[in-house]
């Protein structure tokens, strides 16, 4: 059963027009959140995150919302650009040593 | 820093064949992960270590081996690969604190290593 789950497996948005890009928990004992941003042939690297006592995190074009109580959250691009193509995870944290659970990815296309 | 490396980038085994799959990191850091990506899937932990000398399992750690003798360095062992071990191979590293104090969250990952089992 996924503990986090990201329902679009794909998205696609004009240059200049925001993303947002979802994801969904079920396990609450996830107190920490990730977005990772992969390019193909690449490892996944780091993004943004926020944790779990917060609802907000911002960090230049990329903002993290965090809704506990509907165990959702939300990465926000604005504006897109066609470089920030590319896959994104969604990972939860948890356990003492912070093992990281991955949605399944949304592929993010940015139209020129 | 090189940051995170992986050895090889890409192999093809047969079923019932061995090998070894080489992180290493340069930064120190005291937690080293083994992931597996699969198509239409999200990064599934294998096994995971703490540090120098211990391993524990994740997810979906059948099939594979590990071992953490040195702080650098996390190998991933197949005994005896089968077709369903294709798949793309990620190490991640993680130090225990952050910067300015307190628990480091972030993992950093490897280029990854594509694995074909026939």
């Amino acid at each position: 059963d996924q503990q986090v789950k990201q329902n679009s497996p794909s998205l696609s948005v004009q240059e200049g027009r925001i993303s947002i890009l979802n994801c969904d928990y079920t396990n609450s004992m996830f107190d920490y959140f990730l977005w990772y941003k992969k390019y193909p042939a690449e490892g996944p690297t780091f993004l943004i995150s926020i944790s779990s006592i917060k609802d907000k995190n911002e960090d230049g074009r990329f903002t993290v919302f965090l809704n506990k109580s509907a165990k959702h959250l939300s990465l926000h691009i604005v504006p897109s650009q066609p470089g920030d193509s590319a896959v994104y995870f969604c990972a939860a944290s948890s356990g003492s040593a912070r093992q990281l659970t991955f949605g399944s990815g949304t592929q993010l296309t940015v139209l020129p | 820093n090189a940051g995170v490396t992986q050895t090889p980038k890409f192999r093809v085994l047969k079923t019932g064949q061995s090998m070894t799959l080489l992180c290493a990191q340069d930064m120190n850091h005291e937690y080293m992960y083994w992931y597996r990506q699969d198509p239409g899937m999200g990064l599934r932990l294998i096994h995971y270590s703490v540090g120098e000398g211990t391993t524990a399992k994740g997810e979906v750690p059948d099939g594979y081996n590990v071992s953490r003798l040195k702080k650098q360095n996390f190998l991933l062992g197949l005994e005896s690969a089968a077709p369903s071990q294709t798949s793309v191979y990620f190490c991640a590293s993680r130090p225990l604190m952050a910067r300015g104090g307190g628990r480091q969250e972030t993992q950093y990952f490897g280029p990854g290593t594509r694995l074909l089992v026939l």
